[in-house]
This record gives C-alpha cells, structure tokens and sequence, in this order.
C-alpha cells in the first residue's frame, strides 16, 4: 500500500471549515483513499472514501487531486466534537488491511 | 445490532501469564482484525481473518494467537504476556462490496496492561 504524508496537527475555529491535506504521491491506479478519525482513543469510525472522483456524504468532502498524488478532507462546518486524529489511508480494491500512519491531530477550538 | 463488542474493556496481567481478548460482532461480516495501538501511534494489525477457517498474519503478529471458529467472534489470545505487550487493542470487521472491503467498523478497546 502506497504511503501518506500527513500534518501532525491542525487547529480550527468551531464554525469554519476545517481541511486536512494529505499526500499519496506513489498511490497506484487501483488504490483508494479512505479517511478515518479517532475520538479521544475511542476506535476508530469511517468517514468518507474515494478512488479519483470527488465525494461526499454526511460527514465530510473528500477532494482528490487530478494525479491522485495529494487529496483533501473538508469538515465544512466543525464542531468541538471534531476535535479527534484523522488518519489518511491508501488501500487497494480487494486489500484486507488498513495501514495507519500517525494521522493529524485535529483541534477545533471555540 | 451490537456492532463489534469487546471483552474486557480493561486488564491487568503480570508478566508470563496468558489470556484471551473476545472480539464479536453480529453484523455477519467476513472479514474480521486485531489491531494494537501504542502511546501517541497508529494502530497496527496483529492478525486479520477473511471467513471463519482462516486467518493470516498481520505487521506485528509475534505473541499472538487467534483462531476462527465462527462468523461472529475473532479471539486473540496472548501466550505469555510480557511489558511490551502493554497496548490497547481493537477488533474491527467489514464485509466485501463491489470486490473490495470497505467500511471496517471497531471495537471500544480493551485497555491491557502488563506489569
């Protein structure tokens, strides 16, 4: 599975928008971006995943770039109970597993 | 449903001895995980089963047992505990769709400590 980059912390401002990039610059063609977060060691939950195409659901946006190298997730409106590490994954069709890096600790403040 | 259920949510064991964490779930998932994670780390995949039957090894699977009788549980079973193997541990699973496994849904934990 191809490796992801990801800033080890972020702050937001509760209300605004909150964008976590992440980069996947060796990500082949039949490998998927998935986004988890962990609330306060909670497991983790699933919250939004795409191969090129932009998503979205009830959550979250995920944009994925042109190259698929870098892609984005964007809580639009944050709230404090966002506040949790989001991790970025790489996987590919048919993969079992979810490899973890060490996400980006993500703060929104009041 | 349940979703993924753990036992226990918190154990202390002294070194050398062994125990067995219970993973189930009632989702009827194939595919069923033991993760660990440390202090301030990602988790990290001990053991992953894809039906009952068979399971395979993971990034981290030394001092690790698991077996899998049954659809709904997944139990990890440490041999002979040592202070290393202080971590919290989760149990996720998922089912296939489209050719792919997607959403994998997981556990609360169980808190382990080892002395």
């Amino acid at each position: 599975d191809a490796k992801t980059t990801q800033p080890p912390s972020m702050d937001c401002a509760e209300g605004r928008a909150a964008n976590l990039p992440c980069n996947h610059s060796t990500i082949s063609g039949n490998e998927y971006v998935y986004w988890y977060r962990q609330i306060h060691s909670q497991g983790p939950q699933y919250i939004i995943h795409g191969l090129k195409n932009n998503e979205t659901n009830e959550m979250a946006s995920l944009i994925i770039t042109e190259d698929r190298k870098s892609s984005t997730l964007i809580l639009p409106h944050a709230t404090l109970r966002d506040t949790a590490v989001y991790y970025c994954i790489v996987r590919a069709q048919g993969a079992q597993k979810l490899v973890f890096g060490q996400g980006t600790r993500l703060t929104i403040n009041p | 449903n349940a979703g993924v259920t753990q036992t226990p949510k918190f154990q202390v064991l002294k070194t050398g001895q062994s125990m067995t964490l219970q993973c189930a779930q009632d989702m009827n998932h194939e595919y069923m995980s033991w993760y660990r994670q440390d202090p301030g780390m990602g988790l990290r995949l001990i053991h992953y089963s894809v039906g009952a039957g068979i399971t395979d090894q993971g990034e981290v699977p030394n001092g690790y047992n698991v077996s899998r009788s049954t659809t709904e549980d997944f139990p990890l079973r440490l041999l002979s505990a040592a202070p290393s193997q202080t971590s919290v541990y989760f149990c996720a699973s998922s089912s296939p769709r489209g050719g792919g496994y997607n959403e994998q849904f997981f556990g609360p934990g169980t808190r382990l400590t080892v002395l």
